[in-house]
């Protein structure tokens, strides 16, 4: 089974504060994606990864960045938390759509408990 | 752009039938994928459809209609375990990493 694990399930942070939120996968995924999610709103993408090092932008990347330095680590990474940023933080990862064959297929995303973060 | 519409919430009893739709505008399409969430739980994929008609897996199918943009999760025989959050999510066929959109989901509540 497919192992997404992030670091903390609840944090409590203030404004102002450097904020980091750790995920680690096991299954050697090349795709990684950090999601907020909030009431009525859904899953919204922040920024995802699809190497290590590389990195694109979502919908919401506004006020975080990211870092891989290795395949199975994703950091999302509030530079300074503001209390619009509290929510509910969900990581995922998946293969590489392409197949060997260069084919493109549907990988299912596999997600984290999520990490409920509050700002303060 | 992406857009998806569907229901925010839909109450059933035990041992009935659900149907959640989800509509979609897209500027290209490449599936329809569903996800339950249990609350406070992580989302975890439940089916995929690429191609019109049905899919059934147990107790759940999933439709799409590619030409009404149009797709539903079926949820037969509910059992209170059911009770969740279920989101369908698209890929656009111009995306190369596997994105999805999410819509922003429908609550089933399940009664006795």
């Amino acid at each position: 089974d497919v192992k997404v694990t992030q670091s903390s399930r609840y944090l409590v942070k203030r404004t102002g504060e450097k904020v980091f939120l750790e995920c680690v996968q096991d299954m050697d995924h090349e795709n990684m994606f950090w999601y907020r999610q909030d009431p009525g709103l859904g899953l919204r993408l922040i920024y995802f990864s699809y190497d290590v090092k590389m990195k694109e932008k979502g919908d919401i990347p506004e006020g975080y960045s990211v870092s891989r330095e290795k395949k199975e680590r994703f950091s999302l990474i509030l530079e300074s938390a503001s209390t619009n940023q509290t929510s509910m933080y969900l990581c995922a990862s998946s293969p590489s759509p392409w197949h060997r064959g260069g084919q493109l297929s549907n990988q299912p995303q596999h997600f984290g408990d999520g990490t409920r973060l509050s700002i303060l | 752009g992406q857009s998806l519409e569907q229901p925010s919430e839909v109450t059933a009893v035990e041992g009935a039938i659900v149907q959640i739709n989800c509509t979609y505008q897209t500027s290209g399409f490449y599936g329809l994928s569903w996800y339950q969430q249990h609350d406070g739980g992580a989302p975890t994929f439940l089916s995929y459809n690429a191609l019109d008609g049905l899919e059934e897996t147990g107790r759940f199918s999933s439709f799409l209609s590619r030409s009404d943009s149009y797709g539903y999760l079926l949820l037969q025989e509910l059992q209170m375990k059911d009770s969740a959050s279920y989101f369908c999510a698209v890929r656009s066929p111009t995306d190369s990493w596997g994105k999805l959109q999410f819509g922003a989901g429908t609550q089933v509540v399940v009664t006795p």
